[in-house]
C-alpha cells in the first residue's frame, strides 16, 4: 500500500511569494496533519483536518492555511514567505485523527526561501 | 499549553551498549504518548505507544519504554544498541481527549558505532 505522499520534494521561492504544498494520504485514512519542521527540532504541529473540517491549529500566523478535498487530499499555503518559513513541512495521516492514533507521516516538503 | 522535553540531544554509544533516552512532559492530565524514529534518509516512522494499562510497553526492534506518571516522563529503553539504530529519535505527547493537538520534544540523535 501506499504511504503518505507529499509533493513537490523540493521547493525554491523568494519571499513575499506564495507556496501551496500537497498531500495524499493513506488510503482509509480520513485525517491529515500538517508539521513544520525546522533543522534541529521536531516537528511543530500547524493544521489538522478531519472530514474536510479544521479540527486543530497550532501557533501559526494566518500566513499559513490549509484545506482538505472530498478524497481526503489536503494542501497547504503560505502567503507573503518569510525566511523563517525555510523548513520541512510534513504532512502525516491517521485513520480517524484521535489523539490515541499515532500519524503516519510523509517524506516532506524541503522549502527553502531565498 | 504542554510541552515536552527530551534532555539528550546527541548521544553517542558503542554498538552492544545499553541506551536509554529522557523523555518528559508538563501536562498534567490524561496524555497518549509516543516514540517515533526517523532512521537516515527515510520518513518519520512509529517506535512504540502508550494510552493506558502497563506502563512498560514495548515496540520493533527491541524497543521498550516505561511511563512513570509521578515524574512526568516516558523514557525510550534498549538492553543493546546496533549500527542500525543509529537515527534521530522523538518523543511526542497528546492529550487524552478534546482536539487533538501533539506535542514533539526536540529529538535526540543516536549514533552507533560498529
Amino acid at each position: 500500500d501506499a504511504g503518505v505522499t507529499q509533493s513537490p520534494t523540493h521547493l525554491i521561492k523568494t519571499r513575499g511569494q506564495q507556496v501551496t504544498l500537497r498531500c495524499s494520504p493513506i488510503s482509509g485514512h480520513k485525517s491529515v496533519s500538517w508539521y513544520q519542521q525546522v533543522l534541529g527540532q521536531g516537528p511543530q504541529f500547524i493544521f489538522q483536518y478531519y472530514e474536510k473540517e479544521e479540527r486543530g491549529r497550532g501557533n501559526f500566523p494566518d500566513r499559513f492555511s490549509a484545506r482538505q478535498f472530498p478524497n481526503y487530499s489536503s494542501e497547504l499555503n503560505v502567503n507573503a514567505l518569510l525566511l523563517g518559513d525555510s523548513a520541512l513541512y510534513l504532512c502525516a495521516s491517521s485513520p480517524m485523527g484521535q489523539g490515541n492514533q499515532p500519524q503516519h507521516f510523509g517524506d516532506g516538503t524541503r522549502l527553502s526561501i531565498l | 499549553a504542554q510541552s515536552v522535553s527530551q534532555h539528550n540531544h546527541h548521544v553517542i554509544l558503542s554498538e552492544a551498549a545499553s541506551l536509554e533516552l529522557g523523555c518528559n512532559y508538563s501536562y498534567g492530565g490524561t496524555v497518549n504518548l509516543f516514540w517515533y524514529v526517523q532512521y537516515p534518509g527515510q520518513h518519520l516512522q512509529l517506535l512504540l505507544k502508550y494510552f493506558s494499562g502497563d506502563p512498560l510497553v514495548k515496540g520493533i526492534k527491541g524497543f521498550e519504554a516505561e511511563f512513570i506518571k509521578s515524574k512526568f516522563s516516558f523514557n525510550l529503553r534498549k538492553p543493546s544498541v546496533q549500527w542500525s539504530d543509529t537515527a534521530e529519535y522523538f518523543c511526542a505527547v497528546s492529550r487524552s481527549g478534546g482536539s487533538y493537538i501533539p506535542t514533539f520534544g526536540r529529538g535526540t540523535s543516536l549514533i552507533v558505532h560498529p
